[in-house]
This record gives structure tokens, C-alpha cells and sequence, in this order.
């Protein structure tokens, strides 16, 4: 069974920039999360979505980051002006269920440094 | 708020050694445990996951227990080998409908050869 897919895995810009990331969750899954993991730290939820729908973008700083999944199925992750601290691994991660007993696979992440 | 804190944040031991990582939580009405691997400039590889009606979980070498009263979980390593060397994470999901995961920091694990 294929994992899941994440591209590019690095990407370095200078700030005011913008970046794009992809995610293909593991076929089947119909939930969907983008983390944010800063250096030293555990991931930090960005965004959660539930086939093409968002059930949670609480810490989703909305005025430069937003996300979608088109078709319940592929999703990117923009940001849009990049800031200094907006460097970090990008995790995306799927689930089967939404139920709180399911269990997440998490892609390999896409790094992005902002000079 | 579920707030989760790892210690050590760094352990360093010799080849052969068995060894506990802990995690410790704030809010004890938890779905389950989940831990994590984390290898350096990768995504994070799902170890072990305990539901709330369990106690411990087992898979090789690695055996985690969960203790929902204390606010507690340990993951024991046992016959560690440089292999083993990683950051080890634990989560776990709110109690609030939105099925979001709560990470610790990770305690950087290195084993010696």
C-alpha cells in the first residue's frame, strides 16, 4: 500500500514569496491534516479536512496560509506572503475515520526555508 | 487544553541498553496514545497506537503502557541498537469533536555503538 505523498520535500525563498505544497493522502482516507512542525517542536495542526470539506482551520493563519482539497482526494498547502518564521516541515497526514480511535500515517514532509 | 510534555528531551545510551521514554498528559478524559518516530529530515513513522480501554500495546522490541489516571505513558525500548536512534513522539487526540492531534516535543533518542 502506497503511503503518503508529499512534494516538493524542500523548498528555500526569499520572504514576501510564495510556495505551494502537495499531498496525496493514502487511497481511501477521508481525512486529510497539514502540520506544521518548527524545529525543536512537536507538529502543530494547521488544518483539517473531511473529503473536501474543512472540519477544523482554527490555527490556520488565514491571511497568509490556505489550503483546499478539491475532489476529496489530492491537496495543496499555500502560504502567501512567506515569512521568516514560516520556516518548518510541512507534514501532511491522512486518516480512514474520524473517529478519535483511528490511527494517523504521516508523509515524509516538505521542508521550506525562508531567507 | 490537552497539554503534553516529554522528558528528557535528549537521552543518550550505550548499545544493549534497555531504556524508558515518558510522556506525561494534562487531561485524562483521552481517546487514545499514539507514539511516534521521527528520523531526522523525515516524516513521522506511527510506532504504537493504545486505545483508552488499554494498558499496553506491544511490537518487537518496543512495548508502550498507557496509565490514564496519572496522565501518563511510557514507551519501553528494549536491547536498544544505534538503529533505534531517532526523536520518539507522543500524541494525542482532543476530546473536543475535531479529531486533532496534541504532540509533545519528542525526546531525541541516540544510541552508541
Amino acid at each position: 500500500e502506497a503511503g503518503v505523498a508529499q512534494s516538493p520535500r524542500y523548498k528555500i525563498i526569499e520572504k514576501r514569496q510564495s510556495v505551494a505544497f502537495w499531498c496525496n493522502p493514502i487511497s481511501g482516507h477521508a481525512t486529510l491534516y497539514w502540520y506544521q512542525q518548527i524545529l525543536g517542536q512537536g507538529p502543530k495542526l494547521l488544518i483539517q479536512f473531511q473529503n473536501n470539506g474543512v472540519v477544523d482551520d482554527s490555527q490556520l493563519p488565514k491571511d497568509r496560509f490556505s489550503a483546499e482539497r478539491l475532489k476529496g482526494v489530492d491537496s495543496t498547502l499555500k502560504i502567501q506572503p512567506a515569512k521568516l518564521e514560516d520556516s518548518a516541515v510541512y507534514l501532511c497526514a491522512s486518516s480512514s475515520t474520524t473517529a478519535h480511535t483511528g490511527e494517523l500515517f504521516f508523509g515524509e514532509g516538505s521542508r521550506l526555508t525562508v531567507l | 487544553k490537552q497539554e503534553v510534555t516529554q522528558i528528557p528531551a535528549a537521552l543518550s545510551v550505550p548499545e544493549g541498553e534497555n531504556l524508558v521514554l515518558n510522556c506525561s498528559f494534562t487531561d485524562s478524559a483521552i481517546y487514545n496514545l499514539q507514539w511516534f518516530r521521527q528520523d531526522p529530515g523525515k516524516g513521522l513513522t506511527s510506532l504504537l497506537l493504545i486505545q483508552s480501554s488499554q494498558r499496553e500495546q506491544t511490537s518487537g522490541r518496543l512495548n508502550a503502557s498507557l496509565d490514564k489516571s496519572s496522565g501518563r505513558s511510557t514507551l519501553y525500548i528494549a536491547a536498544s541498537q544505534p538503529g533505534d536512534s531517532a526523536t520518539y513522539l507522543c500524541a494525542l487526540p482532543s476530546t473536543g469533536s475535531a479529531r486533532q492531534l496534541t504532540f509533545g516535543s519528542g525526546t531525541q533518542l541516540t544510541v552508541l555503538p
